[in-house]
């Protein structure tokens, strides 16, 4: 079954506008840790921000914030004042601590145009 | 090294050829991840190892993929019998293991199945 999902596979943002990215998740674990990173058409793979399930703050790294909803078993991914270099494909992942496997949803495609 | 190291980073072989590709760790990270990446796709799991045991390795996709890692350290994932359906990068990543944190991706192995 499916433990990660982003139900977007591609969206276009005006450049200094925020996007939201989805992603739910499915675990019966009460210790995981959600990731995103981005991966730009180079191919490398960029580890974004953290949330520990345990964590009672949402996460925050600069432009991007974690919209956790622990109930509903959301993660989304918020991008504010979005640029032209955030361009690039977004991925979702989660690690449930008991078993230590990091899964990945199938990531969602930004483009960001002036 | 500073990051995961991963060679080769491209590597061309004929059908029904045995490939090795290999995967140096950040020192002491305990788990290591093996991953696929078809082109524009999202990132199919291969294998899991925390320390040498590999708890998980239901994604491999046959029994022509086989992977080991030794001293807790390089790991080598091993494709027999190359079919063109291989082709793809192959990522590798490590990371501490539970809590939080993240696991560093390597640059890839860029496999094509001629």
């Amino acid at each position: 079954a499916q433990k990660i999902t982003q139900t977007q596979p591609g969206m276009f943002v005006q450049e200094k506008e925020a996007v939201t990215l989805d992603c739910t998740y499915d675990t019966s674990d009460p210790s995981y840790g959600l990731f995103w990173y981005k991966q730009p058409s180079s191919g490398e793979m960029i580890f974004l921000i953290y949330q520990g399930s345990y964590d009672q703050q949402n996460a925050t790294e600069g432009r991007y914030s974690l919209n956790f909803q622990k109930a509903r078993k959301s993660a989304n991914l918020v991008i504010s004042a979005s640029q032209l270099g955030d361009s690039a494909m977004y991925f979702c992942a989660m690690r449930e601590d008991s078993w230590g496997k990091l899964q990945f949803g199938a990531g969602t495609q930004v483009v960001v145009t002036p | 090294g500073a990051g995961v190291s991963q060679s080769p980073s491209n590597k061309v072989t004929e059908k029904g050829k045995d490939v090795e590709l290999r995967c140096d760790p950040i020192s002491g990270h305990t788990a290591l991840y093996w991953y696929r990446q078809s082109l524009g796709q999202g990132l199919e799991f291969l294998i899991y190892f925390q320390g040498n045991s590999a708890p998980d390795k239901s994604g491999l996709p046959s029994d022509r993929f086989s992977a080991e890692r030794t001293g807790g350290s390089v790991s080598t994932l091993t494709i027999q019998r190359t079919q063109q359906e291989d082709s793809a990068v192959y990522l590798c990543a490590s990371s501490l293991g539970t809590g939080k944190t993240e696991a560093f991706f390597g640059q890839g192995t860029r496999l094509t199945v001629v």
